[in-house]
Order: structure tokens, then sequence, then C-alpha cells
């Protein structure tokens, strides 16, 4: 699976959008980019994923640049309760549910 | 729609006994996979199960831990004579299909604590 770099930590206010990059330039064409994030002490949840066309779902944007090799995931109006950890994963179609979970980037939503 | 339920929340073992973790999948879901998330890393897969099938354990330790997922009931990881390195929340994951199109929807886990 290709990799993906993501930054440590981000805060962003709430109310605000919050726009969280993610590098993965070693992606090849049959792998999806998949959004998770984990709050503290709960299960990964699921967020959005997309192949190469922008999508949009009730929680999240998910916009992939044309090359492929990075996206941003947009919170368009960023709540306390989105503080988590999330993560950027590149899936390919032979890791089965193989998921490679990094180390993610840390976002703390601010009053 | 009930999501992955997984139970028990909180398991505490004493070493040398047996875990078992159950989990039940969405609705629809035929495929199960269990990750396990060690204090202060990040989250590891270990097996991925179909019904009364083993499809991929590579992640699997080779000794001590099982896993199955049985025509009827939950899934189960069996984690025999436990050790204290062996706490950790184990969390289970089902999709619908196995294609990289299908996304896997985690449970809460089971937090598994050995004294």
């Amino acid at each position: 699976d290709a990799k993906t770099t993501q930054p440590t930590s981000m805060d962003c206010a709430e109310g605000r959008a919050a726009n969280l990059p993610c590098n993965h330039s070693t992606i090849s064409g049959n792998e999806y980019v998949y959004w998770y994030r984990q709050i503290h002490s709960q299960g990964p949840q699921y967020i959005i994923h997309g192949l190469k066309n922008n999508e949009t779902n009730e929680m999240a944007s998910l916009i992939i640049t044309e090359d492929r090799k990075s996206s941003t995931l947009i919170l368009p109006h960023a709540t306390l309760r989105d503080t988590a950890v999330y993560y950027c994963i590149v899936r390919s179609t032979d890791s089965w549910g193989k998921l490679q979970f990094g180390a993610g980037t840390q976002v703390v939503v601010t009053p | 729609n009930a999501g992955v339920m997984q139970n028990p929340r909180h398991l505490v073992r004493r070493r040398g006994q047996e875990a078992r973790l159950r989990c039940s999948p969405m609705k629809g879901h035929s495929h199960v996979y269990w990750y396990r998330q060690l204090p202060e890393e990040g989250l590891k897969f270990m097996v991925y199960l179909q019904k009364e099938n083993i499809i991929d354990e590579s992640g699997m330790p080779k000794e001590r831990f099982s896993a199955e997922f049985p025509k009827e009931g939950p899934s189960i990881l069996r984690i025999q004579q436990v050790v204290r390195g062996d706490s950790a929340a184990y969390f289970c994951a089902s999709s619908f299909g196995q294609g990289t199109n299908s996304p896997l929807h985690f449970g809460n886990g089971t937090r598994l604590t050995v004294t």
C-alpha cells in the first residue's frame, strides 16, 4: 500500500472549516483514499473515501488533486465533538481489509 | 440500524486465563476484521474472516491467538493463557463486501487488561 504523510497536529476554531491535508505521492491508479477518525476511547469512525473524483457526504468533503498525489479532508463547520485523531489511508485492491493506520493528525477544535 | 457490536466493553483477566472477545457485524455484512491497538501505539490488523473461513491471518500472533466466524453467531477472538503484553484495545470491523470500495465500519472495542 502507498504510504501517507499527515501533519502531526492542528488546531481549528469552532465553527470554522477544518482542512486536513494528506500526501500520498506513491499512490497507484487503483488505490482508494480513505479517511477515518478516532475519538478518544472509541473505535475508528469511517468518514469518507474516494478514488479520483471529489466526494461529499453528511460528515465531510474529500478533495483529491488531479494527479492523485495528495488530498484534503474538509470538515465544513468544526465542532468540539470533532476533536479526534484523523487518519488518511490508501487502500489497495489486494489488501483486503488490511488498513495501514499511521500516526494520523491530532485535531483539536477550540471554542 | 445497529453498528458493529462488541462485548464485553472491558475485560480483566489474570495471567494464564483465557479471554474471549465477541463481535457482531453490522446487519448484512459478512466480512469481519480484527485489529489491536496497544497502549500508545497505532491500530494493527490481525485477521480477516468471512463466514466459516479465515481469509488472512497474517497479523495474528503465531501462538495463543485464534479467531472464528461461525455460520451462526458472532465472531470470536480467543486469547489463551493471556500475558501482560496482551493488554490492549481490540477492535472489530465489518464490511458489506471485500472490495476496496466497501468501507470497514468499526465497533467501540474491547479493552483487555491482564493483571
